[in-house]
This record gives C-alpha cells, structure tokens and sequence, in this order.
C-alpha cells in the first residue's frame, strides 16, 4: 500500500519558470491538501480538496494553482516561480467521516524539496 | 485566521529526563491534532483530542486538550533517543474542513 506519494522529491527551478508537482494517493481519500514547510513556521496550507472537481485556497495561496480532476491526484502547479516559493511541499490527504468524531487522520507524503534560484 | 502557536521551538534534553511541549491559541478547535516528523518524512499522526480536559496516553507520552479547547500539551516521561524530532499540533476549526498547523517544537534527546 503506497499511501500517499509526491513526485518528484527534488527540484531546482529558476526564477520565471513553471512546474507542477504531483500527489497520488491509493486510499480513497475525499480530502487532499498541499502545505508548504519553512524553518521555524510549521506546515501552512496553501489550497485543499474536499472532493473530485473541488478546490479551495487555504493560507498561503498566492502564487499557486491546483487541479483536481481525478480524486487520486491532486496537482500543484507554479506558473511562474519565485525565490520566495523555495520550500519543502508536502501533499496529504485524509477521509471524509460518516459519523463523529468528524476529526481524522491526515496522511501525509514524503516532501518534495524545490530550490527556486 | 485561527493561529496555534507551540512552545518552545527547540528543547535539548539528556535521556531519561521529562519534557512538556504547549501549543496554544486564542480561537476554539473542534479538535487538536499531535505530529511527530522526522527529517526527510512527513508528519505522522500521534493522537487526537476532541473533547475540553481529554487526556489521552500513549506510553511514555501523555497528552492532554485545554478545558476551553483553546490549547494542548504534550509531556513525554523518561525521554529516549528515539522520541527525538519535530512535533506539531495540528488544530481543526469547528466549520470547514482546514487544519491549520504550529510552528512545531523540535525535541533532542541526548543519550
């Protein structure tokens, strides 16, 4: 079982270009996220699924697009990238509960490290 | 914007000492999430608290949601080397489907 997997897990861009990384997950998840990870700051999530075809921006969604068209991959795109965007990207995904509690777990990949010089 | 915010960011302990790590914020949760991720992983779930004054336990590690739901703690007894790496709490308002995370606190045990 692969859980959650994130290609590709190193990147280095330069400033202007473009990239889409990808999160597969095999369990059946209705909810998708990407956060972004820097020193000292936490995860901060920059836009999340709640179902196939659904999107929605979460803290930190400038600069960023998403794309959910299959509800196993949940895309992340960066149309023109910026220094500002170097960090580690972690995809997760968790599923919608039928009943409380309504909290459950999140799953996450394994990162995807992007240098943007 | 609901913030959770964890203290302290670093802590360096010798084996076999105790430890406590807070998260706190001035908003409500319907419920708060504990992380453990170690470098060049994600984060992977420890527990999760949903009820004002729960404490759960989890072997040596003992956590615990504010009355008011507004913070936690996490408290390690007789820390090893392997309890070494970054925890996160994770807080979940009561609409929406968002979880918003803390800056983390990285643990070092020392043998």
């Amino acid at each position: 079982n692969a859980g959650v997997t994130q290609t590709p897990k190193f990147r280095v861009l330069k400033t202007g270009q473009s990239m889409t990384l990808l999160c597969a997950q095999d369990m059946n998840h209705e909810y998708m996220y990407w956060y972004r990870q820097d020193p000292g700051m936490g995860l901060r999530l920059i836009h999340y699924s709640v179902g196939e075809g659904t999107t929605a921006k979460g803290e930190v969604p400038d600069g960023y697009n998403v794309s959910r068209l299959k509800k196993q991959n949940f895309l992340l795109g960066l149309e023109s990238a910026a220094p500002s965007q170097t960090s580690v990207y972690f995809c997760a995904s968790s599923y919608r509960p039928a009943a409380p509690p309504w909290d459950t777990e999140a799953f996450f990949g394994q990162g995807t490290r992007l240098t943007v010089v | 914007t609901q913030l959770l915010e964890q203290s302290p960011q670093f802590l360096s302990i010798q084996e076999g000492e105790n430890l406590t790590v807070y998260c706190n914020s001035s908003s409500v949760f319907s419920s708060l999430q504990w992380y453990r991720q170690e470098p060049g992983e994600g984060p992977v779930l420890l527990v999760t608290v949903v009820t004002g004054g729960e404490v759960k336990k989890l072997k040596r590690l003992t956590f615990q949601f504010g009355d008011a739901r507004k913070d936690s703690s996490l408290h390690i007894t007789a820390a090893q080397p392997g309890d070494t790496g970054l925890y996160l709490c994770a807080g979940k308002a009561a609409a929406g489907n968002k979880l918003t995370f803390g800056g983390g606190t990285r643990v070092l045990v020392k043998p």
